[in-house]
């Protein structure tokens, strides 16, 4: 098993492009998240889903816009990327999202640039 | 507002010293969690506790949550560059929906 993938692995941008980051997990997991990480911040939560077809905000969503398709995908997109953007971003799945069953797999990031 | 706090932010330490890290809320959880993140990788669940006063074992690592469920430790015995990373605390945010992080401590281990 694959476990959580992310794509692409490292990307630079230049203010006001969009693209798109992909997530994905093998693992039948109903809970997606994606976090931010930035220096003495820690993970802050973007956006979440609780199963496909679902979106929902968390902790810091300006400026980013998601979608779940299908199951095992979750899609980030930034539409007119700032310099504030840069930073690395991690995907989240898990089995249950309370109690001890919510143990949550991570990707392994993709670090984003904005210039 | 729930809170995580980590202390220290940063420990750097010799081969074989002991350490504790700290998590710190004023808030009660349902249960807390533990990460490891080594650099240039997502972090990796290490235990998670549940139960106040509970605590568990992983090799070198004690874990424990407090009695009232606000606050965790991880203590490591005579630490090995192999336990170098960032050692993130996390718990359930108010909703049930997500997990709220602290800051986290990082760990240096140099032999």
């Amino acid at each position: 098993n694959a476990g959580v993938t992310q794509t692409p692995k490292f990307r630079v941008l230049k203010t006001g492009q969009s693209m798109t980051l992909l997530c994905a997990q093998d693992m039948n997991h109903e809970y997606m998240y994606w976090y931010r990480q930035d220096p003495g911040m820690g993970l802050r939560l973007i956006h979440y889903s609780v199963g496909e077809g679902t979106t929902a905000k968390g902790e810091v969503p300006d400026g980013y816009n998601v979608s779940r398709l299908k199951k095992q995908n979750f899609l980030l997109g930034l539409e007119s990327a700032a310099p504030s953007q840069t930073s690395v971003y991690f995907c989240a799945s898990s089995y249950s999202r309370g109690g001890v069953y919510n143990e949550q797999f991570f990707g392994p990031g993709t670090r984003l640039t904005v210039l | 507002t729930q809170l995580l706090e980590q202390s220290p932010q940063f420990l750097s330490i010799q081969e074989g010293e002991n350490l504790t890290v700290y998590c710190n809320s004023s808030s009660v959880f349902s249960s807390l969690q533990w990460y490891r993140q080594e650099p240039g990788e997502g972090p990796v669940l290490l235990v998670t506790v549940v139960t106040g006063g509970e605590v568990k074992k992983l090799k070198r690592l004690t874990f424990q949550f407090g009695d009232a469920r606000k606050d965790s430790s991880l203590h490591i015995t005579a630490a090995q560059p192999g336990d170098t990373g960032l050692y993130l605390c996390a718990g359930d945010n108010q909703a049930g929906t997500a997990l709220i992080f602290g800051k986290g401590t990082t760990l240096s281990v140099s032999s």
